[in-house]
C-alpha cells in the first residue's frame, strides 16, 4: 500500500518551453501532496505544499508563477515548470500523505529528472 | 523545528547490525522523530517514527533515549541494498519535512 507514482521519470526539454510532471497516489487518497527539488549532491528542498481543491502554498524563494501546481483530485497533483531554463534542471520529487487513514508519514514518488537544454 | 545532528557517513559490514545515531537536543515534547532514507536517484522512503517509546517494524528499530535528546536507528541485518542516505527528522506531525544532509551509509560485502 501507499504507492506514489510520478510521470515522466525523466524529461529533456528546450529552454523556454514548459514541462508538466504528474504525481499520483495509486492506492490511497492524498489530501496533501508535497513537491521537492533536489540538485546533485544536495538534500531535498521543499518547494510547495498542495491541498486538494485549494491553492498551493509555496516556500520562500519559490516562484509560484514559474512552478504551477494543481491538485485537482485526491489522487493527482501536477507541477508545471513554465518557461524552463537550464538552472531549472533538477530532480523533482513529490510525496503524499494518507491522512484519511490517520497516517502522517509521507510516501514519496520515484522522482522526475528534468534536464533543460 | 528541532535541529538534528547526524554523522556525515558511516560504513558497516553486510549482515551486521547498523546503528545510526541522531542528536536532537532541542526536541519539544510533542515532536516526533522520523527516519527516512534515499537510495541513489530514487525518492525517499519512510522507515519508522516514534515519540518516546522504542519502535520496531519490518525495516528497522528506533531507540529513543529517555530524555528524548537523541535516538538510534538500527538496521538489524544490513544488506547491500541498505546503502543509502539516511535522514533523521524531528517534526510535530511529519508536515513540511525539512531534510538535512543525513548520514551516507555504505554497506560493504
Amino acid at each position: 500500500g501507499a504507492v506514489v507514482s510520478q510521470h515522466p521519470s525523466w524529461v529533456i526539454c528546450k529552454s523556454g518551453t514548459s514541462v508538466k510532471i504528474e504525481c499520483r497516489s495509486l492506492d490511497f487518497q492524498a489530501t496533501t501532496m508535497f513537491w521537492y527539488r533536489q540538485f546533485p549532491k544536495q538534500s531535498l528542498m521543499l518547494m510547495a505544499t498542495s491541498n486538494e481543491g485549494s491553492k498551493a502554498t509555496y516556500e520562500q524563494g519559490v516562484e509560484k508563477d514559474k512552478f504551477l501546481i494543481n491538485h485537482a483530485s485526491l489522487t493527482l497533483s501536477t507541477l508545471t515548470v513554465t518557461s524552463a531554463h537550464p538552472e531549472d534542471s533538477s530532480f523533482y520529487i513529490c510525496s503524499a500523505r494518507d491522512l484519511l487513514a490517520g497516517r502522517y508519514e509521507q510516501y514519496f514518488g520515484p522522482g522526475t529528472r528534468l534536464t533543460v537544454t | 523545528d528541532a535541529k538534528t545532528t547526524q554523522p556525515p557517513s558511516m560504513d558497516c559490514a553486510e549482515g551486521r547490525a547498523a546503528n545510526l545515531p541522531c542528536n536532537h537536543s532541542t526536541i519539544s515534547g510533542n515532536e516526533y522523530v522520523y527516519w527516512y532514507r534515499q537510495i541513489h536517484s530514487q525518492g525517499p522512503q519512510y522507515i519508522i517514527h516514534g515519540l518516546k517509546n522504542n519502535e520496531t517494524n519490518e525495516m528497522a528499530s528506533l531507540i529513543i533515549t529517555e530524555d528524548r535528546k537523541s535516538s538510534t536507528l538500527i538496521l538489524p541485518h544490513a544488506t547491500l541494498r541498505d546503502t543509502a542516505v539516511y535522514y533523521c527528522i524531528v517534526r510535530v506531525n511529519d508536515y513540511k519535512l525539512s531534510f538535512g544532509a543525513g548520514t551516507t551509509v555504505t554497506v560493504r560485502a
